[in-house]
């Protein structure tokens, strides 16, 4: 069935760092893929989405591009606030079956 | 802030209690969706409903129901309530029942002792 894997946190960076979380996902047909971020004690936000192979979906200097070559969407940031921290889930929807389906998240730690 | 309200925030009861909790979709949404995330399970999508009809099933337990009322908000019903059964559970709404982009509420945290 449809699946997303990311990879497995905690990751700590310093502030203004590069950051890259990898994401990948097995799906039939072509579905629309999405970040989530999770600030601590809240629900889930929308943060970026894409749609179709080489869309580039951002937000808020996050960005990440549909590769279905490698069926990838990874995230990256290139320079990180301490704001930043939280928990980020990968997604995608449609494929086999029209429901979100949500990697395990990745818990992202700035330092000042 | 997404729009889409849960109540209550947090919820404390005993196992073999029946909870409800409460959702509100956003403005204009018809499509209301469950989630539940614990961390042993992460996000596990239990239910959707659309328009007042059931439309999709996740891993839903039997001891769980939902419904979703004309005036579109929803409620998740767990009865007969296990330690495992607490979570964090997430409702989400939707315009329709085929749009891929849905919006988070704050979630209500059920804590079962």
């Amino acid at each position: 069935g449809d699946s997303v894997t990311q990879m497995e946190g905690p990751v700590t960076l310093s502030e203004e760092a590069f950051l890259t979380i990898n994401c990948t996902y097995t799906a039939t047909g072509y579905p629309s893929l999405f970040w989530y971020v999770q600030y601590p004690g809240e629900g889930l936000q929308l943060l970026l989405k894409a749609t179709k192979a080489d869309d580039k979906g951002s937000n808020k200097g996050f960005e990440a591009t549909y590769r279905k070559e490698t069926t990838s969407f990874h995230l990256e940031k290139g320079s990180v606030q301490v704001s930043d921290s939280a928990v980020y889930f990968c997604a995608l929807y449609g494929g086999a079956t029209n429901k979100l389906i949500f990697g395990t998240g990745t818990l992202l730690a700035v330092q000042p | 802030d997404s729009g889409v309200t849960q109540t209550p925030k947090h919820l404390i009861t005993a196992t073999g209690q029946r909870v409800t909790l409460r959702c509100s979709p956003r403005s204009g949404d018809l499509s209301v969706y469950w989630y539940q995330q614990s961390l042993d399970q992460g996000l596990q999508f239990l239910i959707q409903y659309y328009n007042g009809e059931e439309r999709a099933k996740g891993n839903i337990l039997e001891r769980f129901s939902a419904q979703q009322f004309p005036d579109l908000h929803s409620e998740l019903n767990l009865s007969s309530l296990e330690l495992g059964d607490s979570a964090l559970y997430f409702c989400a709404s939707s315009v329709d029942d085929s749009t891929d982009t849905q919006y988070f509420g704050p979630g209500t945290r059920l804590t079962v002792l």
